[in-house]
């Protein structure tokens, strides 16, 4: 089985701000993680994946995601917030070498940026 | 613009009726997923097809069913609705249905059931 947790439902940043949003998962064997982002009555929009090699992966929109092995965490960055981040992040996960590309979401994290 | 598109928007609709959603991929995606989104339940995945034949089945009700057409859009039909078959409804498509491929989602159906 895979799962991820989002451990936060809300997270508050001011604009200009680093911001975190929090990602770990479990599943056996190599992940391949995914963030997306979902604004107000939209669908969900990719921004970044990691699927091997370097544990930095840069995305849409000027961010970033850090896979830690040994922590079971793909957290999502970025080095200044802006406003219009504001929206729910999604993080997902499937097993490497399933043959399948089933994706589990996480239950989402609300980022409010503040002005 | 994801290139993914689904109709209709919006569906408002009866309990105990029959509601066909409609999903066309992005051009040259083989695989479609749908996912059902609701403010309990979550992201869940229901199923996949790739190139006309189911590849993977999640938390799908028996009421639900789904099919990929030749032309490879696919549509998601849903029957004997309850209320708690009221969610937002997403298909997502990818080029190959693997495992490194990203999905891309379009921008759903609402349905609500009265």
């Amino acid at each position: 089985a895979q799962s991820v947790a989002q451990p936060e439902d809300q997270v508050n940043v001011a604009e200009g701000n680093p911001l975190t949003v929090k990602c770990t998962y479990s599943v056996s064997g190599n992940p391949y993680l995914f963030w997306y982002v979902q604004y107000p009555n939209r669908g969900l929009q990719f921004l970044l994946k990691y699927i091997t090699g370097d544990n930095l992966v840069k995305g849409s929109y000027g961010f970033e995601a850090e896979f830690n092995k040994s922590q079971t965490s793909f957290h999502l960055k970025k080095p200044s917030a802006l406003v219009s981040d504001s929206a729910l992040y999604f993080c997902a996960v499937r097993r490497g070498n399933s043959g399948y590309s089933t994706l589990t979401f996480g239950k989402g994290t609300m980022l409010l940026v503040s002005p | 613009d994801s290139g993914v598109t689904q109709t209709p928007k919006h569906l408002i609709t009866a309990t105990g009726q029959r509601v066909t959603l409609r999903c066309s991929p992005r051009s040259g995606d083989l695989s479609v997923y749908w996912y059902q989104q609701s403010l309990d339940q979550g992201l869940q995945f229901l199923i996949q097809y790739y190139n006309g034949e189911e590849r993977a089945k999640g938390n799908i009700l028996e009421r639900f069913s789904a099919q990929q057409f030749p032309d490879l859009h696919s549509e998601l039909n849903l029957s004997s609705l309850e209320l708690g078959d009221s969610a937002l409804y997403f298909c997502a498509s990818s080029p190959q249905g693997q495992g490194t491929d990203t999905q891309y989602f379009g921008p759903g159906t609402r349905l609500t059931v009265l």
